[in-house]
């Protein structure tokens, strides 16, 4: 089963606007990871928070971690339309064998 | 770095067939590499761990006779749905790990698979 939801499952906006993704777990975990995925490709790696941090930057993206309402959030600021993809939340539920558990994403529209 | 590589990037085939994909880690070794599968607007669903000289480690509910995974090397690994049915038909996707604890996965472009 899948590790947890995220929200919205969709998302409209303006280039410039920010967008903001949630995404919510079940179990203790190690770290929670955020990945994007183009249509019809792999995931690329975005960022890496773990469950001892609270806030992480890189660049456009800030992710959060709430580990007492297990939740997380990714923020794109100043969105472009290529920032539209598919964007996933992935937690390892705990292991340290290296698995990862994915959400069921949310599909960010980026209208120029 | 840490590119890899998943081939073929797409495969239609008779039902009864089997079918073999692979997922190479170009630029580094792998120990571990993983196997998931992708319906259409849905999430990723791991199927197995892939570890390199030993058994596959399968997920709950996926049949290890049906989704035959080889390791044999640091750079490859191997996923052969054998006698596939078009219910086998999905979005195949590889990743593989640099280190084991903490660490992003490295994700293949994924392999399509149409059974007709």
């Amino acid at each position: 089963s899948q590790q947890g939801e995220e929200d919205p499952q969709a998302l409209s906006i303006q280039e410039g606007e920010n967008a903001t993704m949630n995404c919510s777990y079940k179990t203790s975990i190690n770290n929670l990871q955020w990945y994007r995925q183009n249509s019809g490709r792999g995931l690329v790696h975005l960022i890496l928070i773990r469950s001892n941090e609270r806030e992480k930057h890189s660049g456009r993206l800030r992710v959060t971690l709430d580990t007492s309402k297990k939740s997380s959030s990714l923020l794109i600021t100043a969105s472009r339309a290529a920032d539209t993809a598919s964007y996933f939340c992935a937690t390892d539920r705990g292991s340290t064998l290296g698995r990862l558990y994915f959400g069921r994403g949310t599909q960010l529209t980026v209208w120029p | 770095g840490a590119v890899v590589s998943q081939h073929p990037s797409w495969v239609i085939c008779k039902s009864g067939t089997s079918v073999k994909i692979e997922c190479r880690s170009l630029d580094f070794q792998a120990t571990t590499m993983f196997w998931y599968r992708q319906f259409p607007k849905q999430s990723l669903m791991l199927m197995a761990t892939s570890n390199e000289g030993s058994k596959a480690t399968y997920e709950q509910g996926v049949e290890k006779d049906k989704f035959l995974i080889n390791h044999a090397s640091l750079t490859l690994s191997t996923l052969t749905v054998t006698s596939a049915h078009p219910e086998d038909s999905s979005f195949y996707i590889c990743s593989a790990l640099l280190q084991v604890v903490g660490q992003p996965q490295h994700f293949g472009d994924g392999t399509r698979l149409s059974i007709l």
